[in-house]
């Protein structure tokens, strides 16, 4: 069955660095979405993408993050200059399209220090 | 999208079924109960969705109540691997974005 895959699994970086974080979304999909967990509390939506712009964007998803569809495969989020803040689980999900259900990946665990 | 109302906890015994209750009294007519789970930290992982028709898939049953305003998630014979989290989204099916909403669910456990 197809699945998101996202990596890393786990990313470390020093406060202030640039991350960027990969979904290979299911191939046949055409929308694309980032969401965040911060340990303990709900997943929030941060950006939908969709034939190669951002249909929405959350508040959290402000000038320091990005996403790109570079190639056919691949769909990225960036965070520019990470803050201690961004340490949360960010989970990819994609959707086919029409009245489809989103599918998630196993997400990207990003460490701030 | 309209606000979701589900207990914080619930116990099951294995291979029993598992009931998880939802409210969404301010649905409307256009909108769609979605149901997902995280298992610890996991990608949430979809289980079943319906408008206003019970619906059965190979994971679950989702009964809707006639007026819309409550559902039920029905995991007929719950096993140990169905602790999880429960979310129970309503949202409608239109437009490009489609973003879901989350709530804190439902943990449930599933008991020896």
């Amino acid at each position: 069955e197809p699945e998101v895959t996202q990596t890393p699994s786990h990313q470390v970086t020093q406060m202030g660095q640039e991350v960027i974080l990969r979904c290979v979304p299911i191939s046949n999909h055409l929308y694309f979405y980032w969401y965040r967990q911060i340990l303990g509390q709900k997943v929030e939506f941060l950006v939908s993408f969709y034939n190669n712009e951002i249909s929405e964007k959350s508040e959290i998803f402000d000038d320091q993050f990005s996403v790109e569809r570079p190639d056919g495969s691949n769909f990225t989020l960036k965070i520019r200059s990470t803050k201690l803040e961004d340490s949360a689980m960010y989970f990819c999900a994609s959707r086919a399209g029409g009245p489809d259900t989103q599918y998630f990946g196993p997400g990207t665990r990003l460490t701030v220090l | 999208d309209a606000k979701t109302t589900q207990p914080p906890s619930m116990d099951c015994a294995e291979g029993r079924a598992a009931n998880l209750p939802c409210n969404h009294s301010t649905i409307s007519g256009n909108e769609y109960v979605y149901w997902y789970r995280q298992i610890h930290s996991q990608g949430p992982q979809y289980i079943i969705h319906g408008l206003k028709n019970n619906e059965t898939n190979e994971m679950a049953s989702l009964i809707i109540t006639e007026d819309r305003k409550s559902s039920t998630l029905i995991l007929p014979h719950a096993t140990l691997r169905d602790t999880a989290v429960y979310y129970c989204i309503v949202r409608a099916n239109a437009g490009n974005n489609r973003k879901l909403i989350w709530g804190l669910g439902t943990s449930l456990a599933v008991n020896p």
